[in-house]
């Protein structure tokens, strides 16, 4: 069956960096991109970026250009998102989401809680 | 930026019909495309009830539906079940970028 499982929950200061990841199970790696999503807490669903995982281009919203990179790992079918200069304000869980052909957002992770806090 | 609006909340009683809508900044769906519904609950990751407007999952309720009304995409829940209570978000493909809705918090009273 189809999975994305997330790496644990991270803790950092202000001005730090973060490095989540994402794990696929259950299909064929490169043919689905993957998204990033977070949602801060008590609020709504925001889209940070995603990867194409067949040639790892990458789209990432305007709001965190220069601060966020996605990369992938074929070898382990996994995904990274790290984001930096990381603020108050970038509390949030993070999702990843594959996204199947004809722009479906299909399974989604279990999320990651990036905490940051001084 | 292109922001998409959603109803911030609604209520609806155990069975009966509501509707949720989706409009984004720039007008019409024609400037966005692909709409997809994804329903929330407390505690949970979001999960996809439908795609390209009107297109089901697997496992999407019969009672959920897709479709465009006045050019918006349009979530319509027919004979609602206690278990239908939570947010609901939109998400639509605007220029190159994807844009979620604020949400919609759906009470079931």
């Amino acid at each position: 069956q189809v999975q994305l499982v997330q790496s644990g929950a991270e803790v950092k200061k202000p001005g730090a960096s973060v490095r989540t990841s994402c794990r696929a199970s259950g299909y064929s790696f490169t043919t689905y991109f993957v998204h990033w999503v977070r949602q801060a807490p008590g609020q709504g669903l925001e889209w940070v970026g995603m990867i194409n995982t067949s040639d790892g281009g990458t789209n990432y919203s305007q709001k965190f250009l220069g601060r966020v990179t996605m990369t992938k790992d074929t070898s382990t079918s996994t995904v990274y998102m790290e984001l930096s200069s990381l603020r108050s304000e970038d509390t949030a869980l993070y999702y990843c989401v594959r996204e199947a052909p004809g722009g479906t957002h299909d399974y989604w992770g279990q999320g990651t809680l990036v905490t940051v806090s001084s | 930026q292109t922001v998409v609006t959603q109803e911030p909340s609604l209520t609806v009683s155990p069975g009966g019909t509501v509707t949720l809508t989706c409009a984004s900044s720039t007008g019409s769906v024609t400037s966005c495309s692909y709409p997809n519904w994804f329903q929330q609950k407390p505690g949970q990751a979001p999960r996809a009830l439908i795609y390209n407007t009107n297109s089901k999952h697997s496992w999407t309720p019969a009672r959920f539906s897709g479709s465009l009304l006045g050019g918006k995409p349009a979530l319509t829940l027919s004979g609602v079940q206690p278990e239908d209570e939570a947010d609901y978000y939109c998400l639509l493909y605007c220029g190159s970028a994807w844009v979620f809705g604020g949400g919609t918090k759906l009470t079931v009273l």
